[in-house]
């Protein structure tokens, strides 16, 4: 079956534009994750929905980082006036919430480069 | 505070040896673990898991110890093969968080032939 996808996987942006990056998480799963990879670093958590609910949000680093999942399947994260410290590989996660397994999928990212 | 470490960023193995990556936590409040494996412009791969009630889980050439008096955990790959060579990621999770992971940095792994 299809897994995460992620689009686009690669934008480039000028300092101060707005970003939207689309998750398309695998059908049926309830909990779908954003995070945040800089280079040479593991993936940061940034902010968790179930289903259209956004339960936690405590990872997003700034009030310029919006994530919305409205019908509780696609998210868009969307960051406003981007910076260069905005500059990171973005991830996606899906999981279906298995009682006892407790393992994400994740996308192949959507790398964000802010000049 | 980084509340998972891999402390070496990169290891170097012969093809048919064992390699062992090496992971520490600092929260006690973590009960499940997970390695996951990276390949360059891929997302990160689930490999294996552990619950804080085991010590130890197998799945064909991959093993994971769990110390938690150390909280300490470890990846074996027994035999390393060319094809393992990737960034190998620990995970921790808590129960009530809604499941998020925290990751350490990564060891990059490489499996010479």
């Amino acid at each position: 079956g299809a897994g995460v996808s992620q689009s686009p996987r690669y934008k480039v942006a000028k300092r101060g534009q707005d970003v939207a990056l689309r998750c398309d998480p695998i059908s049926g799963h309830v909990s779908l994750f954003w995070y945040q990879q800089a280079l040479g670093q593991g993936p940061e958590f940034l902010t968790y929905f179930q289903n259209e609910a956004q339960l936690d949000k405590s990872g997003l680093p700034s009030d310029r980082f919006f994530a919305e999942r409205p019908e509780g399947s696609v998210s868009t994260l969307k960051i406003q006036r981007t910076q260069q410290e905005d500059s990171a590989v973005y991830l996606c996660a899906s999981s279906p919430m298995l009682k006892g397994l407790r393992q994400q999928y994740f996308g192949p990212g959507t790398r964000l480069t802010v000049t | 505070d980084q509340q998972v470490k891999q402390n070496s960023p990169s290891l170097s193995v012969q093809e048919g040896r064992i390699s062992i990556l090496n992971c520490d936590y600092t929260n006690s409040m973590f009960d499940y673990f997970l390695w996951y494996k990276k390949y360059p412009a891929e997302g990160p791969t689930f490999l294996i898991s552990i619950s804080s009630i085991k010590d130890k889980n197998e799945d064909g050439r991959f093993t994971v110890f769990l110390n938690k008096s150390a909280k300490h955990l470890s990846l074996h790959i027994v035999p390393s093969q060319p094809g393992d060579s990737a960034v190998y990621f620990c995970a921790a999770s808590q129960k009530d968080t809604g499941n998020m992971l925290t990751f350490g940095g990564g060891t990059r792994l490489m499996v010479k032939p």
